[in-house]
This record gives structure tokens, C-alpha cells and sequence, in this order.
């Protein structure tokens, strides 16, 4: 079975700065998804970035991207230029490819951003 | 597009009461997903529905049953509440490889 791990339970950023929060996963599959989901204190799950694994380059959405290593099952988020409203816990998922796109998610990091 | 809906936001049940959450969705999607959100634990998969008229177990099912009504309506059952199905629930759906999309939860509480 996936798993997803990580391992920074809380994390802090100052505003204006650049934070990145860690992810690994554990996977016989070659061909996969990985996301980084937001999630504010409203509950609501707001997909940050998604990324391939055939896909060499890293995804970036705007603040937002990866740093996706295969070999190593690392795949870490940076957020530049941090705002207050980041503020919120950010989950890593994966997904297989297969027709039930069933998501593992690891525990969660809290971010909080300060002034 | 009201995207994915759920009802209720909020229940309290007592301890061996059942309860049915409801759960829609309108952009004609095959994939429906149940999960629980746990403190410290992230989102684990109860059951999910790869098609109308298919369900499967996921990761935590014990304890509850689903249905899948039709292609809009997946819903998830708690036959006798427990306090340790306290917990956040929330349903998804998608179609093959799109993005999967997320309602805005269910919070119970067992008492």
C-alpha cells in the first residue's frame, strides 16, 4: 500500500518570505499523481498544485511549486513570498492512475505566517 | 454549478443512534469518494464508488455502509454511532484523472 509521510507536524514563515514543507511517499508504481492540498480553518480542501510523475519538470502555480524527486519519493512545496492568507494546514496526497482515483493523504503540516 | 454538496454541515448523535449523510454532486463525475478527517491523522478513505452501481472499501470502512443512488448521489450510513466515528467527513468526486474536487465537510460529533 502507498504511504504518504510528513514529517513537519507545524511551520512558521514570515511574511514576505519563503518556506518549503516536505513530503515523501512510498510507491512500487511508476506512473502517479502528487498534490498538495490547502486547507484553511473554513474546512474547505483547495487543491495548491498537482504533478505527474512522468513529468520531469516540476509543476509551479504562480507562488506555488515543487521540488519532485523520483528516485528519492521526495516531493516538497515552496511557497515564495508568503502571505497571510497561506496561512493553513497543506496536506501531501498521492494517486494511483487507476480508474478510481483514490487519494493517500500524509498527516498535514500547519503553517503559520507571521508578521 | 453548485460543484459537490453535503448535507448536513453539523450533527450531534448519541451512542448507538444511525444516521444517514447525504452527498451530490452535478457535473455528471463517475468517482465518488467518502473520507474522515481525523486530528493528526489527515484524510483516510472509508469507500468509494469508481462508477454507478459499483462500491468498494477504502482504508477505514468498519462501521459504516454507502450507497450509490445514482450517478449524482453517493451516501454514507452510520447503522450505530460510535464516539469514534467523531470525526470530519467529507465526500469528493471525480471523473478518470481530472482533478478531484472536494465538498465542504461534515462535522459529527458522538456523544
Amino acid at each position: 500500500a502507498q504511504t504518504v509521510t510528513q514529517s513537519q507536524p507545524e511551520m512558521s514563515v514570515q511574511e514576505a518570505e519563503t518556506v518549503t514543507l516536505s513530503c515523501t511517499y512510498d510507491t512500487s508504481e511508476s506512473d502517479y499523481y502528487l498534490f498538495w492540498y490547502k486547507q484553511p480553518p473554513s474546512r474547505q480542501m483547495i487543491l495548491v498544485i498537482r504533478q505527474e510523475a512522468y513529468k520531469q519538470q516540476n509543476a509551479t502555480e504562480n507562488r506555488f511549486s515543487v521540488n519532485f524527486q523520483k528516485a528519492a519519493k521526495s516531493f516538497s512545496l515552496k511557497i515564495s513570498d508568503s502571505q497571510l492568507g497561506d496561512a493553513a494546514m497543506y496536506f501531501c496526497a498521492y494517486r494511483d492512475t487507476g480508474t478510481a482515483s483514490k487519494l493517500t493523504f500524509g498527516t498535514g503540516t500547519r503553517l503559520q505566517v507571521t508578521l | 454549478n453548485a460543484g459537490v454538496t453535503q448535507t448536513p454541515k453539523f450533527q450531534v448523535l448519541k451512542t448507538g443512534q444511525s444516521m444517514t449523510l447525504q452527498c451530490a454532486q452535478d457535473m455528471n463525475h463517475n468517482s465518488m469518494y467518502w473520507y474522515r478527517q481525523d486530528p493528526g491523522m489527515g484524510l483516510r478513505l472509508i469507500y468509494y464508488s469508481a462508477s454507478e452501481g459499483t462500491t468498494d472499501k477504502g482504508e477505514v470502512p468498519n462501521g459504516y455502509n454507502v450507497s450509490r443512488l445514482n450517478k449524482r448521489e453517493f451516501s454514507l450510513r452510520l447503522e450505530s454511532a460510535a464516539p469514534s466515528q467523531t470525526s470530519v467527513y467529507f465526500c469528493a468526486s471525480n471523473q478518470h484523472r481530472e482533478r478531484v474536487l472536494f465538498g465542504p465537510g461534515t462535522r459529527l460529533t458522538v456523544t
